[in-house]
């Protein structure tokens, strides 16, 4: 069991938005930053935002991220097919002394 | 830009050890920890343990504390992880990962280790 929670799965059509949650305690999300990777298919995962809402560069803008409490948010907006991945959040755990991830939220795009 | 090249796949027997290793160019090697992650098919991340690459001071997870072994050479920016003791549900993809957890996390390719009988 991960000590992230995340939906398993979502799915939207083209060009509409969807939300992913990853929910923690106050031992990792409550007083950590979070990121979140994108997994394509047969890839490595990729950062996509760290510090809870910062992209990296090349990282577009219809990715976004947020965090409130002991829980965290990723956004898709326009989606598109080559969206389709695993999405992963992941932060340090302050009690475990370990990073912990979430056990993954596979987007499907209509 | 930070690249991250891994060492090629390992088949390995129960009960063997092995290493991967990983090099680092397009940044100051010293200045980023590097961790180790791994994925079993069809599996979560699992983190395994990191190594300050400039002091050479390492943290392992709980779960593989005594098995796993992280090490660095500065000269040659590169990273290993050796996990010993292998057994079938060893059997996964090994990702090295720069960064920690303001910074987050940039991936290598990944190894794919296979323990086999």
């Amino acid at each position: 069991q991960s000590v992230l929670t995340q939906p398993p799965s979502v799915s939207a059509a083209p060009g509409q938005k969807v939300t992913i949650s990853c929910s923690g305690s106050s031992s990792n999300i409550g007083i950590n930053f979070v990121s979140w990777y994108q997994q394509l298919p047969g890839t490595a995962p990729k950062l996509l935002i760290y510090e809870n809402n910062k992209r990296p560069s090349g990282i577009p803008d219809r990715f976004s991220g947020s965090k409130s409490g002991t829980s965290a948010t990723l956004g898709i907006t326009g989606l598109q097919t080559g969206d389709e991945a695993d999405y992963y959040c992941g932060t340090w755990d302050s009690s475990l002394s370990a990073w912990v991830f979430g056990g993954g939220t596979k987007l499907t795009v209509l | 830009q930070v690249h991250l090249v891994q060492s090629g796949a390992e088949v390995k027997k129960p009960g063997a050890s092995v290493r991967v290793s990983c090099k680092a160019s397009g940044y100051t090697f010293t200045t980023y920890p590097m961790n180790w992650v791994r994925q079993a098919p069809g599996q979560r991340l699992e983190w395994m343990g990191w190594i300050n690459a400039g002091n050479g001071n390492t943290k392992y997870s709980q779960k593989f504390q005594g098995r796993v072994t992280i090490t660095s050479d500065t000269s040659a920016s590169t990273v290993y992880m050796e996990l010993s003791s292998l057994r079938s549900e060893d059997t996964a993809v090994y990702y090295c990962a720069r960064g920690g957890v303001v910074a987050g996390l940039v991936w290598g390719q990944g190894t794919l280790v296979t323990v086999s009988s």
